[in-house]
Order: structure tokens, then sequence, then C-alpha cells
């Protein structure tokens, strides 16, 4: 079965703390997503990562960073985090997609992040 | 650049009536389209997903979505609501050049109320 895993359902950070959120995937897929998903706003993609130590930005990085030293392991980080960065973010998989077929995305659970 | 716009943030039918949740797309290419549902305090996970056979998709729990290349639509139905099918919809379209990252754009959001 397909298990896309966060380390923390929930998290509760002070403002300027260094924050590490893991996802973990057992799939052996390429590419790895990090969303966060606001009321009214839907997901929107922070870092994207498709190998090992490559990343891309996605529509909004600022204030984050990523790291993906193993394929089944992708850290979003919040160097030092802020108020306006409370949310629920969201972990990804898929596959190399060599057409639309592969596309599909793998969620994991989340992570609620209160930042005060 | 592409986009996704779901018409109406909440939708609330009755058990047992149709569900119709709407969603337009905007794409300068052929687009790949998906659907994804997200239950209280979980992950996404995939409904179904169009990429460009059948015009007509059927998906799990009984949902079917129709690809209308000339209303650039992809609206989600159900002939028959359930209580159990009361969660937050997503409609997403593939990133145009996204190449073979897999990358996805989402729209908002609708979230699904059904009353007894």
């Amino acid at each position: 079965d397909v298990k896309v895993t966060q380390s923390s359902r929930y998290l509760v950070k002070r403002t300027g703390e260094k924050v590490f959120l893991e996802c973990v995937q057992d799939m052996d897929h390429e590419n790895m997503f990090w969303y966060r998903q606001d009321p009214g706003l839907g997901l929107r993609l922070i870092y994207f990562s498709y190998d090992v130590k490559m990343k891309e930005k996605g529509d909004i990085p600022e204030g984050y960073s990523v790291s993906r030293e193993k394929k089944e392991r992708f850290s979003l980080i919040l160097e030092s985090a802020s108020t306006n960065q409370t949310s629920m973010y969201l972990c990804a998989s898929s596959l190399y997609s060599s057409g639309g077929s592969t596309d599909t995305q793998y969620f994991g659970p989340g992570t609620r992040l209160t930042v005060l | 650049a592409q986009s996704v716009t779901q018409l109406g943030s909440h939708v609330s039918v009755s058990e047992g009536a149709l569900v119709l949740l709407r969603c337009n797309y905007s794409s300068s290419v052929p687009p790949y389209l998906f659907w994804y549902v997200q239950y209280p305090n979980q992950g996404l996970q995939l409904l179904l997903k169009y990429t460009s056979a059948a015009t007509l998709v059927k998906g799990i729990n009984g949902f079917e979505a129709e690809f209308k290349k000339s209303e650039t639509s992809f609206h989600l139905t159900k002939p028959s609501a359930h209580m159990s099918d009361a969660a937050e919809y997503f409609c997403a379209v593939r990133g145009q050049g996204s190449g073979n990252t897999g990358k996805l754009i989402f729209g908002q959001g609708t979230t699904l109320q059904v009353k007894p």
C-alpha cells in the first residue's frame, strides 16, 4: 500500500524558531512536493524535488527551504518561523512522469503548524 | 499560465440528492485534470483523473467527471449523496511545462456538506 508519512500531525513553535518538517515515502518515487493549505486558498506549492539533491521553487518559497539527501525523504525548513507561517503543511510524492498517466500525487496526512 | 477555478466554496445537498461540484480550467495545452478529496484531518486522496482518453471519467466512491473542452470544464458529479461524502474537494490541472515533475495546480477547494 502506498504510504507517505509526516513526522508530526500537530506542532507548536515560537516566533523565530527554526522548524523542521519531515516527510518520508516508501514508494520509490522520484518527485516530492511540499504544499501549504489555507482556507479559501487551496493548496499552494512551496517547493518540489524531482531527484535527490535537486529542488525547485514553487509558488510561495519565501521563508522556506528544503533538503533532499535521500530519495525517500524530503524536509521542509522554516529558518525563522513567523506567525504568518501558521498553516497546514502537506507533503506529496509521485512517480517520474513520462506523460500524464503517472502524475498521481500521493499525500501524507499533513502537519498543522501553529507559530506563536 | 494555467489555472483552475472551482465555483462555490461551499455546496450543501441532502442525502440522496445529486452532487455537482464545478471546476473550470485554463490551459493552452491539452490538460491533464484531477479531482482529489480530503476528509477531515486527513491528506488528499485521488478520486479520478482525466488524461486525454475517455471524456467521461469514473472514479472511486461512485463519483465521475466529464471533460468538456468547449466549456473548459471538468465538473464532478455523483447521482446520490451519502453522509460519508462530506469532505473538501479539490480540482487540479497538471502544470504547463512541468515536464516530468508532475507539478499540479490546485483550485481553491469546495466543501461539500451532506444533510440528513
